[in-house]
């Protein structure tokens, strides 16, 4: 089982959707988690973080952890064209949590 | 607004040949990290310096992958001899104080023929 699970999409939505991209995490001792968005050729931008449980918000979009479950969603409200990117959940571990543990990163697409 | 660079943007070379991509990252950044990213796959760790040693090299090739971060600022990751299979992403990223918060370069692409 891998460490992070993402769900690799292609996701289409319109213009204006609610999207929600989801990770699900193996180990209970994770304790902060990241979104990345990735355009196109382009390295990974860092969007929000969160740490342990609860929801965190950003403008548009909002970062959920369930630890219950071990589940991770972002939300996007009012999606736009210019969204469609790869987005990439991540966990640090390791010893003092630094190294990075991405998903595969879900493709989402926004058509106009 | 600081960035990560990285250089070169792309680089194509034939199998048995040596490659070396460079990274400089955000000024006063003690951590820096090299990624490898496949197509459709997340970036993978291949080797964390902090300021100039090595923390983590478990997932570095050693018998072909080598970095260095001589004087704790860029770095330099080389591979050598290059093989089909490292085609990929090769990203650079740093952080500061708040480790889990990584800034990433714009990265190399790697076609290797």
């Amino acid at each position: 089982q891998k460490e992070v699970e993402q769900d690799p999409g292609p996701l289409s939505v319109p213009e204006g959707a609610i999207v929600s991209l989801n990770c699900t995490y193996s180990n209970s001792a994770f304790q902060y988690f990241m979104w990345y968005r990735q355009y196109s050729r382009k390295g990974p931008e860092l969007l929000m973080y969160t740490y342990s449980s609860g929801n965190k918000e950003d403008g548009r979009f909002t970062a959920q952890v369930d630890k219950s479950s071990k589940y991770i969603s972002l939300f996007i409200r009012d999606s736009q064209p210019s969204d469609s990117a790869t987005y990439l959940c991540a966990t640090p571990q390791g010893t003092g949590f630094q190294k990075l543990v991405f998903g595969t990163g879900t493709r989402l697409l926004v058509s106009p | 607004e600081a960035e990560v660079a990285q250089s070169p943007r792309y680089k194509i070379t034939e199998k048995s040949q040596a490659v070396a991509f460079w990274c400089d990252p955000i000024s006063g950044h003690a951590t820096l990290y090299w990624y490898r990213q496949i197509l459709g796959q997340g970036p993978e760790l291949l080797v964390q310096f902090q300021d100039e040693s090595v923390v983590d090299d478990s997932q570095l090739p050693k018998d072909r992958f080598s970095a260095e971060r001589l004087k704790g600022v860029d770095s330099t990751l080389k591979i050598q001899p290059a093989e089909l299979g490292d085609s990929a992403m090769y990203l650079c990223a740093s952080s500061g104080q708040t480790s889990y918060e990584q800034y990433f370069g714009p990265g190399t692409r790697l076609t290797v023929t």
